[in-house]
């Protein structure tokens, strides 16, 4: 099955500093959403994407719909050790009632 | 509490036997689906359904096995036939199909081991 290309694979930053992760994809996606995973839990959504050029942020996370509908990124401000986990794109595209997810960025926060 | 149980969340199978791995949901959503999770790969679809009694294959549906009687119940059996089944599995609902662009929410998951 198709997949998304999210990059980095792992990011290791200071308490504090900014984080930013994207993913792309050759084909035309009209919903990107992105996930958190603790380890050994399930994925717990943090932003929904619906319509290109889209900015939407949730306390100091902020994802774009890409305008040409084949990227996406999420931006962390200001990170704290909490924000440690994996974060996943994952895209549906029209008309599919599939979400295709990226491999994930591995972050972790080091106080 | 509304959301998504699954159940058990520590499995052990011996080698040549069937598993079944349960998924509830109260929030009345209509679309269940099952994502099985291996180191470095992301998630990977099993099986999805839009509707009770209807259910279609994801990407990796061989060797596994669902039903929906249920709108609230969407359960997974691992076949003896799914040579490398040891994995995270991840069970997911989402209000409507696809076509309303409503997201998925998933369950807490479950560890399936083979001894």
């Amino acid at each position: 099955g198709q997949q998304l290309n999210q990059s980095p694979q792992s990011m290791f930053i200071q308490e504090g500093e900014d984080v930013s992760m994207n993913c792309t994809s050759s084909s035309i996606f009209n919903t990107w959403l992105w996930y958190k995973q603790d380890p050994g839990e399930g994925p717990v959504l943090l932003i929904a994407l619906y319509k290109a050029g889209e900015l939407t942020s949730n306390g100091r996370l902020t994802a774009q719909f890409g305008i040409t509908r084949k990227d996406s990124f999420l931006n962390i401000s200001a990170s704290i050790p909490s924000d440690v986990g994996i974060y996943f794109c994952a895209g549906r595209q029209g008309g599919s009632e599939k979400l295709v997810f990226g491999k994930g960025t591995k972050l972790t926060v080091n106080p | 509490d509304g959301g998504i149980t699954q159940s058990p969340k520590y499995l052990f199978r011996k080698e040549g036997q069937n598993v079944t791995l349960s998924c509830e949901q109260n929030l009345n959503h209509d679309a269940m689906y099952w994502y099985r999770q291996d180191p470095g790969q992301g998630l990977r679809l099993i099986y999805y359904s839009q509707i009770v009694n209807d259910f279609q294959k994801g990407d990796i549906a061989e060797g596994y096995s669902v039903s929906r009687e249920k709108k609230e119940s969407f359960p997974l059996t691992v076949t003896s036939a799914q040579k490398n089944p040891t994995a995270f599995y991840l069970c997911a609902s989402s209000p409507q199909g696809a076509f309303s662009g409503n997201t998925i929410y998933f369950g807490e998951g479950s560890w399936l081991t083979v001894v």
